[in-house]
């Protein structure tokens, strides 16, 4: 059974920093490619970042940019999410998922949330 | 960036309806959508893969269809459970970007 674990999320300052950690099991996690998504409080998803199943390549989204790294130990099963310089709009839940062969997304984890606020 | 529009936002339905949301690509993005599911307090959930493919597991009254810029999704006949918000993803470009959501509400 495919297992996505978020964890890291609580409150920090704006202008600090965070590292989300993304536990997979279940699946060879060293297969795909794996992204970060977002939803703040009541709104729509909104997409993060993603990293190729070796992290050779990443992208981002323009919210983030310069501010997030999205890396990955394929040793550890593990995706992370190093987030600088957050601000109160990036308050959200912080879903990570597993892409499929068809190119979107058929695992995702419940969420951890992350609050920036002073 | 690959901007997604889709309507309407919210919609009022009853059970047994016919339901159909469109999202519009702001360029040609092929087949490269899918169709979530998201229900209060919980993952979004796959429902169509490739534009038109049903994901497995899901009932057949889910279709999805459309190709290039226009893209729809049906519900044959609105059942209870199937209250919630519907988004859009396009994955053709290395930016993703989803639909501003579809509620769909009871009657």
């Amino acid at each position: 059974e495919v297992q996505l674990v978020e964890s890291g999320g609580v409150v920090v300052q704006p202008g600090g920093s965070l590292r989300l950690s993304c536990a997979a099991s279940g699946f060879t996690f060293d297969d795909y490619t794996m992204h970060w998504v977002r939803q703040a409080p009541g709104k729509g998803l909104e997409w993060v970042s993603l990293i190729s199943w070796d992290g050779g390549s990443t992208y981002y989204a323009d919210s983030v940019k310069g501010r997030f790294t999205i890396s990955r130990d394929n040793s550890k099963n593990s995706l992370y999410l190093q987030m600088n310089s957050l601000r109160t709009e990036d308050t959200a839940l912080y879903y990570c998922a597993k892409e499929d062969d068809y190119g979107d997304f058929d695992y995702w984890g419940q969420g951890t949330l992350v609050t920036v606020s002073s | 960036d690959i901007q997604m529009t889709q309507s309407p936002s919210s919609l009022s339905a009853s059970v047994g309806d016919r339901v159909t949301i469109t999202c519009r690509a702001s360029q040609g993005i092929r087949n490269d959508l899918g169709w979530y599911q998201q229900k209060p307090g919980k993952a979004p959930k796959r429902l169509i893969y490739a534009a038109s493919s049903l994901q497995s597991g899901v009932p057949s009254r889910f279709s999805g269809s459309g190709s290039g810029t226009e893209f729809t999704l049906t519900i044959s006949s609105l059942q209870p459970e199937d209250f919630a918000t519907y988004y859009c993803l396009q994955h053709n470009s290395y930016q993703l970007t989803f639909g501003g959501g579809t509620k769909v509400e009871i009657k």
